[in-house]
């Protein structure tokens, strides 16, 4: 079993919903959580950092995590065919030292 | 520029022959990730550097991986005797000192191809 879960999509929606993508994880000492956007041949680019259990919101995008399911979500309201990428969630236990461990991602895409 | 630079950007190579990848941090960050990607696959740690300190090599695969970094700067991944299954994007991603409010920056990669 992977520590991170995260189901691959393709996620197709058309533009203007709301877009829930979710990861689910087994190691509870996770304490930092991201979500990464990865356009196709690109690099992920950090979209949302939140430390602990709780909501964070930035523009259309919302990251939400529940540390007592192990589970987080990203929202992302007012979709545009922009948004159309992969949508990594990444963790980690501490601040620095080590790296993060990835989910393996989610494929969005916006219809027009 | 001011990105993390990777080169080259699209490698094929053959079976048995070693690869370097290079990689060129943004100026001043202190921290230095190579991860690699396999299709459909997250990111899977490889090395981390920080500072001076002893590189993190727990990540890598097997002992024909290697990556040093001189100068606290530019870092170069080696492969050695590829094998088809280490075909991958090889990417590596430096960050400023302190804790993760740093964001991360990711280069854009270096496809492998090992045919």
């Amino acid at each position: 079993q992977k520590e991170v879960e995260q189901d691959p999509g393709p996620l197709s929606v058309p533009e203007g919903a709301i877009v829930s993508l979710n990861c689910t994880y087994s190691n509870s000492a996770f304490q930092y959580f991201m979500w990464y956007r990865q356009y196709s041949r690109k690099g992920p680019e950090l979209l949302m950092y939140t430390y602990s259990s709780g909501n964070k919101e930035d523009g259309r995008f919302t990251a939400q995590v529940d540390k007592s399911s192990k589970y987080i979500s990203l929202f992302i309201r007012d979709s545009q065919p922009s948004d159309s990428a992969t949508y990594l969630c990444a963790m980690s236990m501490d601040t620095g030292r080590r790296a993060l461990t990835f989910g393996s991602g989610t494929r969005l895409q916006v219809q027009p | 520029g001011a990105g993390v630079s990777q080169s080259p950007s699209n490698k094929v190579t053959e079976k048995g022959k070693d690869v370097e990848l290079r990689c060129d941090p943004i100026s001043g960050h202190t921290a230095l990730y190579w991860y690699r990607q396999s299709l459909g696959q997250g990111l899977e740690f490889l090395i981390y550097f920080q500072g001076n300190s002893a590189p993190d090599k727990s990540g890598l695969p097997s002992d024909r991986f290697s990556a040093e970094r001189t100068g606290g700067s530019v870092s170069t991944l080696t492969i050695q005797r590829t094998q088809q299954e280490d075909s991958a994007v090889y990417l590596c991603a430096s960050r400023n000192s302190g804790g993760f409010g740093n964001t991360i920056y990711f280069g854009e990669g270096s496809w492998l191809t090992v045919v």
